[in-house]
């Protein structure tokens, strides 16, 4: 059973536009959500995280969007930029030591 | 840099030998996850180890094994290598109560 469903695949973004991934859970026992980026080359990297008592969180250019009764959460990026182009992964998890579940990336392109 | 180093970053072999990845976790983190990266498989959780114990066990395969020392850093050891084995294997560290991850930069393994 997939724990996590991550859309889209890929994207494709003008500078100056609003890139938008979504990520869909079952389990509703999931208490932590981040996402993370991750350049070629490089291991991913924590980018912002929510708890599911908050429905929003904002941190510069990027917003995540958490709608726990739909069970699902989005990362907005806000003002893109060619710098942005990366692949991101939603993951789920636990507070406490616990392993994290990944999505399966979306590859984002913000063309200049 | 993260302050999570794995090595080596390159690692070729040929089918059914044995290596080593090794992984040095963050300073003060007492908890270590493995992740192998593939194309078409996103970021799949392998095995976690806390203060020198295994934790949890993700889609790891008989031929795979890891252990964590005393002195907190952590190997994986790949056996009877195939040529599906070929990937990116990360190592990501967390500290007490902290569930985010912190990431090395991985090792590339391409099994010829």
């Amino acid at each position: 059973q997939q724990q996590v469903k991550q859309s889209p695949q890929s994207l494709i973004v003008q500078k100056g536009g609003i890139s938008i991934i979504n990520c869909a859970y079952e389990n509703t026992a999931f208490d932590y959500f981040p996402w993370y980026q991750q350049f070629p080359g490089k291991g991913p990297a924590l980018l912002i995280a929510i708890r599911p008592d908050v429905s929003e969180k904002k941190e510069g250019r990027f917003t995540i969007s958490f709608n726990k009764s739909a069970k699902q959460f989005s990362l907005h990026i806000m003002d893109s930029q060619p710098g942005d182009s990366a692949t991101y992964f939603c993951a789920v998890g636990y507070t406490g030591r616990r392993a994290l579940t990944f999505g399966s990336g979306t590859r984002l392109q913000v063309q200049p | 840099d993260s302050g999570v180093t794995q090595t080596p970053k390159h690692l070729i072999t040929a089918t059914g030998q044995r290596v080593t990845l090794r992984c040095s976790p963050r300073s003060g983190d007492l908890s270590v996850y493995w992740y192998q990266q593939s194309l078409d498989q996103g970021l799949q959780f392998l095995i976690q180890y806390y203060n020198g114990e295994e934790r949890a066990k993700g889609n790891i395969l008989e031929r795979f094994s890891a252990q964590q020392f005393p002195d907190l850093h952590s190997e994986l050891n790949l056996s009877s290598l195939e040529l599906g084995d070929s990937a990116l294997y990360f190592c990501a560290s967390t500290g007490q109560g902290a569930p985010g991850y912190t990431f090395g930069s991985g090792t590339r393994l391409t099994v010829v």
